[in-house]
């Protein structure tokens, strides 16, 4: 069966200060994609970066990294720099191999960031 | 980015009443996704819904209780019927995109059963 697992349920951080937030994954398809969500207090869910099982480079968007390790079935967030207004919940989540578009996901517990000035 | 427009944002119900979630995307996509996050928990599935056809539960949600509508490739809706307060939680709707490498939601909606 599928699974992912944070294992942090509360991380904080200083402002400008780069921080991990770990996901590992648990999966027998070879083909399946890892998703990062942050969720602010407002309950939308913001999509940050994706991360393909043949991906062989790690997946970057501005302030965020992915650092995938395929081997260790690892996936996890780097922030660099951060911000107060990175302070929400952060969720790792994985999609299941289906014909046509997306595939359904399934959610880590998330990881509640707080970032201190 | 998809655009995902899902209404209402947030709602106030009595139970034993139902209510009707809506989302619009901004262009064609096979297949929407529901989920239901209860307070202070992740996300979970509880349909897939495609055009043309009956939707897909999870285990554990039932066509009854959260009855799925998709009438064409743009919108969809989800309602929570006879409610309880075990029903209080945010709902969201979701699609597709980059053959797979995208994965976008609504605003959600925030429901309180009272």
């Amino acid at each position: 069966a599928q699974k992912i697992t944070q294992t942090q349920p509360g991380m904080f951080v200083q402002e400008k200060e780069a921080v991990t937030l770990d996901c590992t994954y648990d999966t027998s398809d070879q083909s399946y994609g890892l998703f990062w969500y942050k969720q602010p207090s407002s309950g939308e869910m913001i999509f940050l970066i994706y991360q393909g099982s043949y991906d062989e480079q790690n997946a970057t968007e501005g302030r965020y990294s992915l650092n995938f390790q395929k081997a260790r079935k690892s996936a996890n967030l780097v922030i660099s720099a951060s911000q107060l207004g990175d302070s929400a919940m952060y969720f790792c989540a994985m999609r299941s191999p289906e014909r046509g578009q997306g595939g359904k996901l399934i959610f880590g517990q998330g990881t509640e960031l707080s970032v201190k000035p | 980015s998809a655009v995902i427009s899902q209404k209402p944002s947030r709602d106030i119900c009595q139970r034993g009443t139902s209510l009707t979630i809506q989302c619009q995307v901004d262009s064609q996509v096979t297949m929407m996704f529901w989920y239901r996050q209860q307070p202070g928990q992740s996300l979970t599935l509880i349909a897939t819904a495609n055009q043309g056809s009956e939707a897909t539960y999870e285990s554990g949600f039932v066509i009854d209780k959260f009855p799925i509508s998709r009438p064409n490739l743009t919108f969809s809706t989800l309602t929570v019927s006879n409610m309880s307060p075990e029903d209080s939680s945010i709902y969201l709707c979701s699609v597709g995109r980059g053959g797979g490498t995208e994965a976008f939601f609504g605003q959600g909606t925030r429901l309180t059963v009272v």
